[in-house]
């Protein structure tokens, strides 16, 4: 059974380029969180999806972010033209329903922008 | 806007010793209030969780949280602590509205047990 899968675990990547990171809910999870956590910061919010729906993106940049959830495959959280504040560890969560009482995270991809 | 305070960075605590991790918390209406657990290099894990009811809950680990309204606060505890408890804790909080509802986290809570 397993659990919230990441990938890549670290991605390295000079300034301009495009990230792209990929997550994997529970196996009959349908909801995705994504976060953000920096040194000192904790976690913060970036974006929740379903299956092929953002529902709540109020945490996420509007600019060179995106997000989605295909209805087949993994969520893909996207960050273009990358610039050095990107750099940070990025969480994916999962749960079974809206209520998001009990959420399940993954391992974290660690973004490193030189 | 909700929040959630975790006023100490780091707490120490000797092996076999009574812990306490505090933490506080803002929101709309009643809180649905959370403890996670994050070990090195790896994602958060549940620990336990107040939505309502008896205001002492108990999660994994032998850990504990006590709910207290009136000061707005959901510390963790445990009666004697162990060196695999070394980690990093996170309190959050989401309001208790039904469906979906932001969970907010707060800056975490480094717990370092000293054998």
């Amino acid at each position: 059974n397993a659990g919230v899968m990441q990938n890549p675990r670290h991605l390295v990547r000079r300034r301009g380029q495009e990230a792209r990171l990929r997550c994997s809910p529970m196996k009959g999870h349908s909801h995705v969180y994504w976060y953000r956590q920096l040194p000192e910061e904790g976690l913060k919010f970036m974006v929740y999806l379903q299956k092929e729906n953002i529902i709540d993106e109020s945490g996420m940049p509007k600019e060179r972010f995106s997000a989605e959830f295909p209805k087949e495959g993994p969520s893909i959280l996207r960050i273009q033209q990358v610039v050095r504040g990107d750099s940070a560890a990025y969480f994916c969560a999962s749960s079974a329903d809206r209520g998001n009482e009990k959420l399940f995270f993954g391992s974290g991809t660690q973004l490193s922008v030189l | 806007a909700q929040s959630v305070a975790q006023p100490e960075d780091q707490v120490n605590v000797a092996e076999g010793n009574p812990l306490t991790v505090k933490c506080t918390y803002s929101v709309s209406g009643n809180p649905y209030l959370f403890w996670y657990v994050q070990y090195p290099n790896r994602g958060l894990q549940f620990l336990l969780k107040y939505i309502t009811g008896d205001n002492l809950v108990k999660g994994s680990y032998g850990f504990e949280a006590e709910f207290n309204k009136s000061q707005t606060s959901f510390h963790l505890k445990k009666p004697s602590a162990l060196v695999s408890d070394s980690a990093l804790y996170f309190c959050a909080v989401r309001a208790s509205s039904g469906g979906y509802q932001k969970v907010t986290f707060g800056t975490g809570t480094k717990l370092q047990v000293i054998p």
